[in-house]
């Protein structure tokens, strides 16, 4: 059965320290992406990748940071926690080709900065 | 925008009834597709529709797609209390980035 694994279901950090969030597809799939969820605030683009070691911005980048070192894993990262980035974290994945596929996403990772 | 926008934001039913969520868009798109998010957990990719096709069924769910009003209604027939979620829209323009909106929480009563 092919899916989108993230590392932690649950995670509590403090303040100040820095977090790795790890999504592994084993789809072969060219695109990943990394949403954050909040109430009354739907889905919102954090990061998007479309190749190993390629990365964009998406609509809140502002506090976080990605890596691509491989095909199948997309790490999150978040430089300095804050209690405003406490938030469900989902990871997801598809094939390239001009949107013309869907996504698979990953159970969520709920974290909580404080 | 390329955002969807879902109406109702929330909609309660009974076991049986059918269950019609409608969404609204602003940009050109290339398909428009449909997901659903158990509480707590990742979303699943429902369906699919492609900008030339005007229905598609897959089981109890019916899309259709209107481009020339920029809409498109998810229909779950004979509902169940498993189908209780959040369903999301999600237009794709020629890229392979998803936005999504806010959903529409389904509430299926037993």
């Amino acid at each position: 059965d092919v899916k989108v694994t993230q590392s932690s279901r649950y995670l509590v950090k403090r303040t100040g320290e820095k977090v790795f969030l790890e999504c592994v597809q084993d789809m072969d799939h060219e695109n990943m992406f990394w949403y954050r969820q909040d109430p009354g605030l739907g889905l919102r683009l954090i990061y998007f990748s479309y190749d190993v070691k390629m990365k964009e911005k998406g609509d809140i980048p502002e506090g976080y940071s990605v890596s691509r070192e491989k095909k199948e894993r997309f790490s999150l990262i978040l430089e300095s926690a804050s209690t405003n980035q406490t938030s469900m974290y989902l990871c997801a994945s598809s094939r390239r080709g001009q949107g013309q596929w869907g996504y698979t996403f990953g159970s969520g990772t709920r974290l909580t900065v404080v | 925008s390329q955002q969807g926008e879902e109406d109702p934001q929330a909609l309660s039913i009974q076991e049986g009834e059918n269950a019609t969520m409608n969404c609204s868009y602003k940009t050109s798109i290339n398909n428009l597709q449909w997901y659903r998010q158990n509480s707590g957990r990742g979303l699943v990719h429902l369906i699919l529709i492609r900008s030339n096709e005007r229905e598609k069924h897959s089981g109890r769910l019916r899309v259709t797609l209107d481009t020339s009003k920029k809409s498109s209604s998810l229909l779950i027939t004979a509902s169940r209390a498993a189908d209780t979620a959040s369903y999301f829209c999600a237009p794709m323009r020629h890229t392979d980035k998803l936005i999504f909106g806010t959903g529409t929480r389904l509430q299926v009563f037993p």
